[in-house]
């Protein structure tokens, strides 16, 4: 039931930027973004999320569009320890609500 | 910094034995989930339990599985009779929730669970 479209797989070139692209495009207005990775089954980590202006932590930042219908995670400078399974998530604001994952973007970091 | 502990880290049983999966979450979040991930595949929702009991199950989450939090720092899923198909890496996460209703849930590094 993942309500996000990301393409399965990238490679980004290590010390460049990695832009990871997610379209959300019948997200509600109570739903946040959210993004988390998977590096080689171990538990979900969380990046970052946000609502509907960018964000912005020492992980990674986020582009939220202004129809919020797509996003984009920004890696600023992908080492080889960024690769990883990347998943964008929409969830209901709400303490309770689970998050539903897809089979989010295989990124590689190429040397 | 905090974070959400899983104990054991490898678990093997044979089939038609009890487990029981062990997780400490992080101390002052009120929320508390199951997920599973088959090899190879999605990580799938199983329960969420806040309050003393259970908030929301998946249809996964069938007679076979209940939780538990016995005590104030444990969260426990336990599997009654396993299935081979019951293999899986098994992820506790936690959430403060509350006023911070868009808090993001943080996971434990799992349990896999090895059904034979």
């Amino acid at each position: 039931d993942a309500k996000t479209t990301q393409p399965p797989s990238m490679d980004c070139a290590e010390g460049r930027a990695a832009n990871l692209p997610c379209n959300h495009s019948t997200i509600s207005g109570n739903e946040y973004v959210y993004w988390y990775r998977q590096i080689h089954s171990q538990g979900p980590q969380y990046i970052i999320h946000g609502l509907k202006n960018n964000e912005t932590n020492e992980m990674a930042s986020l582009i939220i569009t202004e129809d919020r219908k797509s996003s984009t995670l920004i890696l600023p400078h992908a080492t080889l320890r960024d690769t990883a399974v990347y998943y964008c998530i929409v969830r209901v604001a709400s303490g309770n609500n689970r998050l539903a994952f897809g089979k989010g973007n295989q990124v590689v970091v190429i040397p | 910094e905090p974070e959400v502990t899983q104990t054991p880290s490898h678990q093997v049983t044979q089939m038609g034995q009890e487990v029981i999966l062990r997780c400490v979450p992080i101390s002052n979040h009120l929320y508390f989930y199951w997920y599973r991930q088959i090899l190879g595949q999605k990580v799938e929702f199983l329960v969420s339990f806040y309050n003393n009991e259970i908030s929301e199950k998946s249809e996964i989450f069938d007679d076979q599985f209940s939780v538990e939090r016995p005590d104030g720092s444990n969260f426990t899923l336990k599997i009654r009779s396993t299935k081979l198909e019951d293999s899986a890496m098994y992820f506790c996460a936690s959430t403060l929730g509350g006023s911070s209703y868009n808090s993001p849930l943080h996971f434990g590094n799992g349990t896999r669970l090895t059904v034979t």
